[in-house]
Formats: structure tokens, C-alpha cells, sequence
């Protein structure tokens, strides 16, 4: 069974100061691994996405993530966090996109300090 | 991607009455499923939904609380059956695109 996991619930860092989300997951085959954001009262928003190719990762909002397959990790960095990045943070797994049946880590929080 | 709208976005609702979430998507689509969000907790898959067959439900969900249907290939819809205050969450929709996976906004479900 596919699973994601978030060591992190809750983490603060000061506005500037560079971001680091972990994720691991446990997945039987090549995984496809994303991360979303959900701000408050907000629904999910993709930031990234891996399927093959290149293991570093761009997505939106000038945040990147690298895949480790050795260490079955999927962490997302940003350089420079902004307070609008204030949010939950959720990475998930899946099969294949077409499948739709990810499963989602329990998120971490991200408190974002002036 | 594709866009994809639900309603209501909220709703306050009576214990051991029923509610019906509608999921429209912009554009064609094979697969819709349906997730849960409790309070404070991650995202739980409820069921698969194709056009033109029976919504195939995950562990711990059933059809009789959770009956779903996929009329055509842009719409969805969620019933939430008689209702407990435990029903109380964000229900969202959702689909897949070529490489791509996308969501609703959500519906904001509490129970009284």
C-alpha cells in the first residue's frame, strides 16, 4: 500500500529565510509525487509535480523539490519564503495520474514570522 | 487544466438530514473522485467515479452514506447521508488531467 509521510506538523520560519518541507513516501513502483498548498478556506492548488526525467523539480511561487529515490524522499524547498506562503502544505503520492487515487501525508502547517 | 466548480461552498446542516454536493468540471473528463477533509487532518480518498459505471468506494466508505453519481462526463454529484455532527468536513471533487491532477474549492460541511 502507497503511503506519504510529513515528519513536520507544524513549522515557522522568519519571512526571508530559506524553506524546507519533508516528505517520504513508501510506494511498491515508480512513484508520481506532488505537492500542493491550501490556504485558508481555500481549496488545493498544485505547486509541483515529479513523474521521470530531471529529480529537481520546479513549480509555481518559486518553489522547487527533489526527488530521492534512495531515500524515498520528496522534500520541497523554497530560498526565500514570503508571509503569503503561510499555509498547509500537503505532499501526496499516486500510481499514475490517470489512476486519481492519490494519497495525501497529513500536511504541515507553515507559520510564516515578520 | 481544467476548472472545476462545486456548490454550495458551504452549508450548515441538521443532524439526520441529507446533503447533495454538485462537482462541475469545464471540460470532459474520464475519472472524478471525491475526497474528505476532517478538521485539521489530511486529505481521505471516498470514491472513484466514471461515467457510465458505479462509483467504486474506498475502505471504510460506503454507498449508502456516501451514494454518488456521474451523469456525464462534466458533472458529479456527492450525498451526504443522514448526516452526524462526525460528517462535518471540506468534501472535495476532483479529476485528472494528462499529468495533472486538480480539485474544487471544496465544500465546508458542518453538522449541528
Amino acid at each position: 500500500a502507497q503511503s506519504v509521510t510529513q515528519p513536520d506538523i507544524h513549522i515557522t520560519v522568519s519571512e526571508g529565510a530559506s524553506l524546507e518541507l519533508r516528505c517520504n513516501y513508501s510506494y511498491g513502483a515508480t512513484p508520481y509525487l506532488f505537492w500542493y498548498v491550501q490556504s485558508p478556506g481555500q481549496g488545493l492548488q498544485l505547486l509541483l509535480k515529479y513523474f521521470s526525467g530531471d529529480t529537481l523539480v520546479q513549480g509555481i511561487k518559486g518553489f522547487e523539490a527533489e526527488f530521492k529515490r534512495s531515500q524515498s524522499s520528496f522534500n520541497l524547498r523554497k530560498p526565500s519564503v514570503h508571509w503569503s506562503d503561510a499555509a498547509e502544505y500537503f505532499c501526496a503520492v499516486g500510481g499514475t495520474t490517470n489512476a486519481g487515487k492519490s494519497t495525501f501525508g497529513d500536511g504541515t502547517t507553515l507559520t510564516v514570522k515578520p | 487544466s481544467a476548472v472545476i466548480s462545486q456548490k454550495p461552498s458551504r452549508d450548515i446542516c441538521q443532524r439526520g438530514t441529507s446533503l447533495t454536493i454538485q462537482c462541475q468540471v469545464d471540460s470532459q473528463v474520464t475519472m472524478m473522485f471525491w475526497y474528505r477533509q476532517q478538521p485539521g487532518q489530511s486529505l481521505t480518498l471516498i470514491a472513484t467515479a466514471n461515467q457510465g459505471s458505479e462509483a467504486t468506494y474506498e475502505s471504510g466508505f460506503v454507498i449508502d452514506k456516501f451514494p454518488i453519481s456521474r451523469p456525464n462526463l462534466t458533472f458529479s454529484t456527492l450525498t451526504v447521508s443522514n448526516m452526524s455532527p462526525e460528517d462535518s468536513s471540506i468534501y472535495l471533487c476532483g479529476s485528472t488531467d494528462y499529468n495533472e491532477q486538480f480539485f474544487g474549492p471544496g465544500t465546508r460541511l458542518t453538522v449541528l
